[in-house]
């Protein structure tokens, strides 16, 4: 059973870049039909995508917060990366890592994402 | 950028029938999926695709999709699924719903 696991700090001074990193446990990162990606939780409200890659490097990030992040693939190591840089405590929330899986639908003509594996989550508090 | 609405909470008695509505515009012409959050605990996919259950998902969940509104159905709904059920579609980026706690009483 495919499994995910975030790692990185509890703490990020405001101004600073959160770093985050998921290791998938086995198989390979580089299939075409996964993208692999992020999304958040802040404390008592509702999900947030943040974004996702492919192993080729393609990228799609939500729009408003496109300007601070950086996700990025080491298919070496199994791993998968995030960067935000000047955080706020606004970005305090739980991260979570999930695989994206990639359908196309020859009726619609159109690729659509959803995550079928998710890690656990990461605690991500932004505070001097 | 697209919007998905989720009522804020659905109650209902133990093994009644839950309803979660999802509405975006013309939202049938997407593939909705749909996730379980239950506290301190990562999502999980539920249905995907508008009305497929992944492997060791109950048959009591499915889903709909037509028109304006998603719908995610719980038949005969248990103590075990009290949770946050949030609807998600892809339009040029991940969209989420706001989220639907669901009580059972």
């Amino acid at each position: 059973q495919l499994q995910l696991q975030e790692s990185g700090p509890g703490l990020v001074q405001p101004s600073e870049t959160l770093s985050l990193t998921c290791t998938v446990s086995s198989g390979s990162i580089s299939s075409s039909y996964y993208y692999w990606g992020w999304i958040r939780q802040p404390p008592g409200k509702g999900l947030e995508w943040v974004g996702s890659m492919y192993y080729s490097g393609s990228t799609y990030y939500n729009p408003s917060l496109k300007s601070r992040v950086t996700i990025s693939i080491d298919t070496s190591k199994r791993q998968f990366s995030l960067k935000l840089s000047s955080v706020t405590a606004a970005d305090t929330a739980v991260y979570y890592c999930a695989r994206h899986q990639r359908e196309y639908s020859s009726s619609r003509y159109y690729y659509y994402y959803y995550m079928d594996v998710w890690g656990k989550g990461t605690t991500v508090t932004v505070s001097s | 950028s697209y919007e998905l609405t989720q009522p804020l909470s659905v109650s209902l008695a133990l093994g009644q029938t839950a309803r979660i509505t999802c509405g975006g515009n013309n939202i049938g012409s997407k593939y909705v999926h749909w996730y379980q959050q239950k506290p301190g605990q990562a999502p999980l996919l539920v249905i995907f695709r508008d009305d497929i259950r992944p492997s060791g998902i109950p048959e009591r969940f499915s889903g709909s999709n037509s028109g304006n509104t998603a719908t995610l159905t719980i038949s005969g709904a248990q103590a075990g699924d009290e949770a946050d059920y949030y609807c998600q579609v892809w339009d040029n980026s991940v969209v989420f719903g706001g989220g639907t706690k669901l009580t059972v009483l």
